[in-house]
């Protein structure tokens, strides 16, 4: 089984500000089937990205997620206060296997 | 609008038994791959269960293999999930999940309930 490792554990910005957040696999994932979802506090995770780079139905223009192999990388263009969050990726293959990082918590500086 | 309500969590004994329930509104539960995924509060997310759109294919987590059963009632559009044996480590908000790309990734989630074990 893969294990995603995010990093980094903690991240604290300011709006307006860049996010780049990291998720890095134990072993090569194969045909991208990477996803990333936010969690806010009390609430069910929110599909923001599958595929490694496809936007889900409904989430901003400034996610994006990049990568391949074994890096990946979610990034919010300029922050907005909603955007304070637990971020996690989450990883599929055939066997079923299906593992999430340990998540990101993107807080308010 | 897609819905998905979650019901039955509660506390119960080491050993004993919980079934839960999803409800799902806005679209057809026999259309998708459905999956249940828990999460310890405070802690990360951890696949539990799935079942294929047409029934067939059935998997569990090999944590809760031969103690839990996915099940489906097309009639009412609800998923489900019989507990048994259940332990300490099981205590968790369980979510049903709706599957994306056919199982890949999970698109649509209920709010959650929550399971306690403990005596």
């Amino acid at each position: 089984e893969i294990v995603l490792t995010q990093s980094p554990g903690t991240l604290s910005l300011s709006p307006g500000e860049r996010a780049t957040l990291s998720c890095r696999a134990s072993q090569s994932v194969s045909n991208n089937y990477l996803a990333w979802y936010q969690q806010k506090l009390g609430q069910a995770p929110r599909l923001l990205i599958y595929g490694a780079s496809y936007r889900a139905t409904g989430i901003p223009d400034r996610f994006s997620g990049s990568g391949s192999g074994t890096d990946f990388t979610l990034t919010i263009s300029r922050l907005e206060p909603e955007d304070f969050a637990v971020y996690y990726c989450q990883h599929y293959d055939t066997s079923p296997s299906y593992s999430f990082g340990q998540g990101t918590k993107l807080e308010i500086k | 609008e897609v819905q998905l309500v979650e019901s039955g969590g509660g506390l119960v004994q080491p050993g004993g038994s919980l079934r839960l329930s999803c409800a799902a509104s806005g679209f057809t539960l026999s259309s998708y791959w459905m999956h249940w995924v828990r999460q310890v509060p405070g802690k990360g997310l951890v696949w539990v269960s799935r079942m294929s759109s047409d029934g067939s294919t059935i998997n569990y987590a090999d944590s809760v293999q031969g103690r839990f059963t996915i099940s489906r009632d097309n009639a009412k559009n609800t998923l489900s999930l019989q507990m048994n044996s259940l332990r300490a480590e099981d205590t968790a908000v369980y979510y049903c999940t709706r599957g994306l790309v056919a199982t890949r990734y999970f698109d649509y989630w209920g709010q959650g309930t929550l399971v306690t074990v403990s005596s």
